[in-house]
């Protein structure tokens, strides 16, 4: 496909456990990013990648959050011991590079659910 | 604390009519705005930037206007059509542009009435 593409598109977990979470960006795309979105909040940004390496973590919410990405491509965004206030959606977004004024293309996300 | 702000969740707009959508900053070192559309069960999908050396950006029906001295932005869509019906969000970037995240509002849900 030619878009963002995140998968699953929905996660039910139990807390406790662990969730991987996974972004194909658009081909060619260096820039990579992650967001969450709580009910009734708008986009949090957690972390971005450029190319294969991620300058910056302070966004991710705690230790329990982890991110790679490989081959300047696919990117997981792994939840460990997943707690309820986790549950939000899960928004991937790529750009064709960084350092300039690029526009993100968004995925549709993917909804994570703690019970 | 918030740095983007959309203080209406919803607008209720008729049909034909024109549609202002608007936005607050509060961090001065934003250069580089966007509007972005999301339907429900998709992602955000960009509609219309503007940097800060502009006070005007317009493309078909959607104009985007900047006040810099009042931190504002609105984004006015005319006419409005039963498809812009959709959660808009504004965001912001600091100079440098796309390397860090962007901030976002927290959306305003538009409603095109018939």
């Amino acid at each position: 496909g030619a878009g963002v593409s995140q998968s699953p598109s929905n996660k039910v977990t139990e807390k406790g456990k662990d969730v991987e979470l996974r972004c194909d960006p658009i081909s060619g795309h260096t820039a990579l990013y992650w967001y969450r979105q709580r009910l009734g909040q708008g986009l949090e940004f957690l972390i971005y990648f450029q190319g294969n390496s991620a300058p910056d973590k302070s966004g991710l919410p705690s230790d329990r959050f982890s991110a790679e990405r490989t081959g300047e491509s696919v990117s997981t965004l792994t939840i460990q011991r997943t707690q309820q206030e986790d549950s939000a959606v899960y928004l991937c977004a790529s750009a064709p590079s960084w350092g300039l004024k690029n526009i993100q293309y968004f995925g549709a996300g993917t909804r994570l659910s703690v019970l | 604390d918030q740095q983007v702000k959309q203080n209406s969740p919803s607008l209720s707009v008729q049909e034909g009519r024109i549609s202002i959508l608007n936005c607050d900053y509060t961090n001065s070192m934003f250069d580089y705005f966007l509007w972005y559309k999301k339907y429900p069960a998709e992602g955000p999908t960009f509609l219309i930037s503007i940097s800060s050396i502009k006070d005007k950006n317009e493309d078909g029906r959607f104009t985007v206007f900047l006040n810099k001295s009042a931190k504002h932005l609105s984004l006015h869509i005319v006419p409005s059509q039963p498809g812009d019906s959709a959660v808009y969000f504004c965001a912001a970037s600091e100079a440098g542009g796309g390397a860090d995240g962007l901030t976002f509002g927290k959306g305003t849900h538009l409603i095109i009435q018939p």
